[in-house]
């Protein structure tokens, strides 16, 4: 596509839910990432995906968040048993390449989905 | 990683330069520094990135210092679409950007 596609937009769901938040990245990219941001907050780092290789899950802040990437393209970040703390922007990303350092430019983001745990 | 430091507001009055600094004084060599900005409920939109030269592309130039500890954007002449928070980020060595909590510029018709 065009962009970076997330889906849904928004979400709602009940604490002690599980939830799933899809991303779709600019075909082509092999670089995929997802970050968060809490209201009024910077972008928080979560997880990486570089190809084929093993996804830097460094910034995942507990074990209820997982995610994976399926054939290189879509990615889904999976919260289980979800809390209030999780509400917020999930923001995913994706680039031609891994280290921005040498890419000839920046992620890609798309528009986010803005959950809510009730 | 290396951190950066901005002004939390800033006002531009139509038609003029924006300006917006950036400090990042433990940058280190191969570190590059990138600006992105976010219009409200929209994901963040990349807009520049340099090394140690000067910088210069469609929607803005970057100004770096000799020492690299600090930055500045500039947009030439601000309009009200760029009403936006302005992150600036540097590299962490590998892929995961420390992104603060950005300028929030208003531009002032």
């Amino acid at each position: 596509g065009a962009g970076v596609s997330q889906s849904p937009s928004n979400k709602v769901t009940e604490k002690g839910k599980d939830v799933e938040l899809r991303c779709d990245p600019i075909s082509g990219h092999t670089a995929l990432y997802w970050y968060r941001q809490s209201l009024g907050q910077g972008l928080e780092f979560l997880i990486y995906f570089q190809g084929n290789s093993a996804p830097d899950k460094s910034g995942l802040p507990s074990d209820r968040f997982s995610a994976e990437r399926t054939g290189g393209s879509v990615s889904t970040l999976t919260i289980q048993r979800t809390q209030q703390e999780d509400s917020a922007v999930y923001l995913c990303a994706s680039s031609f390449t891994g280290p921005p350092y040498s890419s000839y430019g920046g992620y890609t983001f798309g528009s986010g989905t803005r959950l809510t745990v009730v | 990683d290396a951190k950066t430091t901005q002004p939390p507001s800033m006002d531009c009055a139509e038609g003029r330069a924006a300006n917006l600094p950036c400090n990042h004084s433990t940058i280190s060599g191969n570190e590059y520094v990138y600006w992105y900005r976010q219009i409200h409920s929209q994901g963040p939109q990349y807009i520049i990135h340099g090394l140690k030269n000067n910088e210069t592309n469609e929607m803005a130039s970057l100004i770096i210092t000799e020492d690299r500890k600090s930055s500045t954007l500039i947009l030439p002449h601000a309009t009200l679409r760029d009403t936006a928070v302005y992150y600036c980020t540097v590299t962490s060595g590998t892929y995961k950007y420390i992104f603060g909590t950005g300028t929030r510029l208003k531009v002032l018709a």
